[in-house]
């Protein structure tokens, strides 16, 4: 199993970034996917789910409204379109894969090594 | 909204038994997850559904649920456990993943 994040960098406060996680060494379209994010220093934030088949979505109040979570189980690709961006989205964000099967949801067993998004004028 | 509440450190000496807890209302009820991340690493999970460990987790990683608290405990603990330990649940009410605020583990 393998996730590899992409797409992260430097943007002004109201801009716009998309990330992306590679998956590999799995069925990727079976298992639903996190986005998690953890401000260097801090501890770990929930930010967004979504199924295995792209069907549900879930999203932490403070991201709500302004990003959006989706999938091409085609490509193997989590993306995480981010708008609106602040200051407080500064972070590392990772991707996880779900340890439940189903519209069931759990934890986290595998996750990529993170990509750095820093958000400033 | 849930909330986990973990102490901000816990040390302890090399082979001795650190526990590591996590309060949560009723938290007993809920499936506990718990996470290693060493400094520069993505987390790593050791503990699951209380008390499962993925496979490659040395047994000395374990994991109990009761009433508001949850606790991780390691056994026989080495310098290379050293690390910050989250507690993390499905909330199922309000359809959100919930991660405690981590506890740093100090190795003496």
């Amino acid at each position: 199993v393998q996730l590899v994040e992409s797409g992260g960098g430097v943007v002004q406060p109201g801009r716009s970034l998309r990330l992306s996680c590679a998956a590999s060494g799995f069925t990727f379209s079976m298992y639903a996917m996190h986005w998690v994010r953890q401000t260097p220093g801090k501890g770990l934030e929930w930010v967004t789910l979504i199924s295995y088949d792209g069907a549900k979505k879930y999203y932490a109040e403070s991201v709500k409204g302004r990003f959006t979570i989706s999938r091409d189980n085609s490509k193997s690709t989590l993306y995480l379109q981010m708008d609106s961006l602040r200051t407080e989205d500064t972070a590392v964000y990772y991707c996880a894969r779900e340890i439940r099967d189903g519209y069931n949801y759990g934890g986290s067993d595998y996750w990529g090594q993170g990509t750095l998004v820093a958000v400033s004028s | 909204s849930y909330v986990l509440t973990q102490p901000p450190s816990v040390s302890v000496a090399p082979g001795q038994t650190a526990r590591i807890t996590c309060g949560g209302s009723n938290i007993g009820s809920e499936s506990v997850h718990w996470y290693q991340q060493k400094p520069g690493q993505a987390p790593l999970l050791v503990v699951y559904d209380d008390s499962d460990r993925p496979s490659g987790i040395p047994e000395r990683f374990s994991g109990s649920s009761s009433g508001n608290t949850a606790t991780l405990t390691i056994s026989r603990v080495e310098a290379g456990d050293e690390a910050d330990y989250y507690c993390q649940i499905w909330d199922g009410s309000s359809d959100l993943q919930v991660f405690g605020g981590g506890t740093k583990l100090t190795v003496l």
